[in-house]
C-alpha cells in the first residue's frame, strides 16, 4: 500500500470529448508526476508538479494539462480525446522531487471509443 | 536521444532456475537508474536506484548491477510470486523529473 490513490479505477470516454483524473498523494508529498502507459509498454512521462508549479514536460500536446492543489491532490486533464490516448494514466508522488522515494499509484484505465 | 532498451520481452523460468534481465540505456547524463516491479492492473513498484558504475543493491532474491552502459537485474532461485513484469527507466541530469522506461520484461516462474 503506497498511499497513493486515484480515481476513477476505468473509464470509458468518446473521442472529442474531455475527461479529468484524480490522484491524492501521499501525505506530505509535494511533488507529483503523471505519466501514460499503452498496453505492454513502458509508462512516458507526460509532467510533473512540484509546489503546484509545473515543473517539466514530456513531448505531449498541450491539451494534456494538469493542477496540483495545496493539499497535494492532483488532476490530469485530457481535451478533445483521441483513440490513441487509451491507456492507463499514472500518477506518482514523491517529496521534493526525489525519485527514488516516489510511490506510483494504481492508475486509471481509460478507453476512448 | 535519451532512450532504454530491455531485453528478453519476455522470459519463462522455472521455480529456482536463476537468470538476469537487461537494461540498456543511452541518456546524456546518468543521474539515476531506477528498477520497478509491476503486477497486472497495477501501478509500478519501487525496487531499486543505482547511481554509479560499479554499484549494486539486493533485495532478498534479487540483486540490481550497473555499468556505463547497462544495468541488470539478477534474479536468484525465483518462485511463483516473483512473476510480474520489470521495468527499467533512467533519470538524466536535466530538472524535469522526468523518468524514461524501457517497455520492460515479463517475467512467469513456474512451479
Amino acid at each position: 500500500e503506497t498511499g497513493v490513490t486515484q480515481s476513477p479505477t476505468h473509464l470509458i470516454k468518446t473521442r472529442g470529448q474531455q475527461v479529468t483524473l484524480r490522484c491524492s498523494s501521499q501525505s506530505g508529498h509535494n511533488t507529483v508526476s503523471w505519466y501514460q502507459q499503452a498496453l505492454g509498454q513502458g509508462p512516458q512521462f507526460i509532467f510533473q508538479y512540484y509546489r503546484e508549479e509545473e515543473n517539466g514536460r514530456g513531448n505531449f500536446p498541450p491539451r494534456f494539462s494538469g493542477l496540483q492543489f495545496p493539499n497535494y491532490s492532483s488532476e490530469l486533464n485530457v481535451n478533445a480525446l483521441e483513440l490513441d490516448d487509451s491507456a492507463l494514466y499514472l500518477c506518482a508522488s514523491s517529496y521534493d522531487r526525489a525519485l527514488d522515494t516516489q510511490y506510483f499509484g494504481p492508475g486509471t484505465r481509460l478507453t476512448v471509443l | 536521444e535519451d532512450q532504454v532498451t530491455q531485453s528478453p520481452e519476455a522470459l519463462r523460468l522455472q521455480e529456482g532456475e536463476s537468470s538476469s534481465l537487461n537494461c540498456s540505456y543511452t541518456v546524456s547524463g546518468l543521474r539515476g537508474l531506477f528498477w520497478y516491479r509491476q503486477d497486472p492492473g497495477k501501478g509500478p513498484e519501487f525496487l531499486f536506484t543505482l547511481y554509479s558504475a560499479g554499484e549494486e543493491k539486493e533485495k532478498e532474491r534479487l540483486k540490481a548491477t550497473l555499468t556505463k552502459k547497462e544495468s541488470f537485474l539478477h534474479i536468484t532461485a525465483p518462485k511463483p510470486e516473483d512473476s510480474a513484469t520489470y521495468l527499467c527507466a533512467v533519470q538524466a541530469y536535466d530538472n524535469t523529473g522526468k523518468l524514461i522506461f524501457g517497455q520492460g520484461t515479463t517475467l512467469q516462474v513456474k512451479p
